[in-house]
């Protein structure tokens, strides 16, 4: 199942630079997305969302960025910092039929260096 | 602040054996799930559930699979035989609504080993 696609399995950034994590989706019907944020032996944490109705969508130093028409949304982070070195996770949602039902895509790992 | 409380942490079970995972969803979300993570894969959609029935389910949600609100607070995934496969960290998330309209928290997880 390759509905969501993340294909930088790693990505490693310097502190106070920004961080760019790209997620593709193939499934037409797929109306929601949204990025979680995973440490080691914790659960995925929600960072923001974003409906197909818009094109971006900011909450501080986090912008989603969503291109419906190339099937394409990337996280921003800015500035880094080491503390958001985890795993974020892509997940999509096909919200008018579905019931909650998130597809993940396989996660990229960043390190943010001091 | 709420949280999803998951429990065991950890499960180790022969092959062949019954178990039942915990989940306390917050306390006024209304949708349930659970999901699963193998090993270096991706999380999976296992089963959502609301208004004491379940409203979708995976095809990895199969008739060994069983889920159930017994008593308004907790939230239970049982698995009936289990098999090597089953082998993964188990995630129970809940909402207030549909993803949709408000974003699912997750349980840290239980990690489930199959002997």
């Amino acid at each position: 199942d390759q509905q969501v696609k993340q294909n930088s399995p790693s990505l490693s950034v310097q502190e106070g630079r920004i961080s760019i994590l790209n997620c593709d989706y193939t499934n037409s019907m797929f109306d929601y997305f949204l990025w979680y944020k995973k440490y080691p032996a914790e659960g995925p944490t929600f960072l923001i969302s974003i409906s197909s109705i818009k094109d971006k969508n900011e909450d501080g130093r986090f912008t989603v960025f969503l291109n419906k028409s190339a099937k394409h949304l990337s996280l921003h982070i800015v500035p880094s910092q080491p503390g958001d070195s985890a795993v974020y996770f892509c997940a999509a949602s096909a919200g008018g039929t579905s019931y909650g039902k998130l597809t993940f895509g396989q996660g990229t790992i960043l390190t943010v260096h001091p | 602040e709420p949280e999803v409380t998951q429990t065991p942490s950890h499960q180790v079970t022969q092959m062949g054996q019954e178990v039942i995972l915990r989940c306390v969803p917050i306390s006024n979300h209304l949708y349930f799930y659970w999901y699963r993570q193998i090993l270096g894969q991706k999380v999976e959609f296992l089963v959502s559930f609301y208004n004491n029935e379940i409203s979708e389910k995976s095809e990895i949600f199969d008739d060994q699979f069983s889920v159930e609100r017994p008593d308004g607070s907790n939230f239970t995934l049982k698995i009936r035989s289990t098999k090597l496969e089953d082998s993964a960290m188990y995630f129970c998330a809940s909402s207030e609504d549909r993803v949709l309209d408000t974003e699912a928290f997750f349980g840290q997880g239980t990690r489930l080993t199959v002997v």
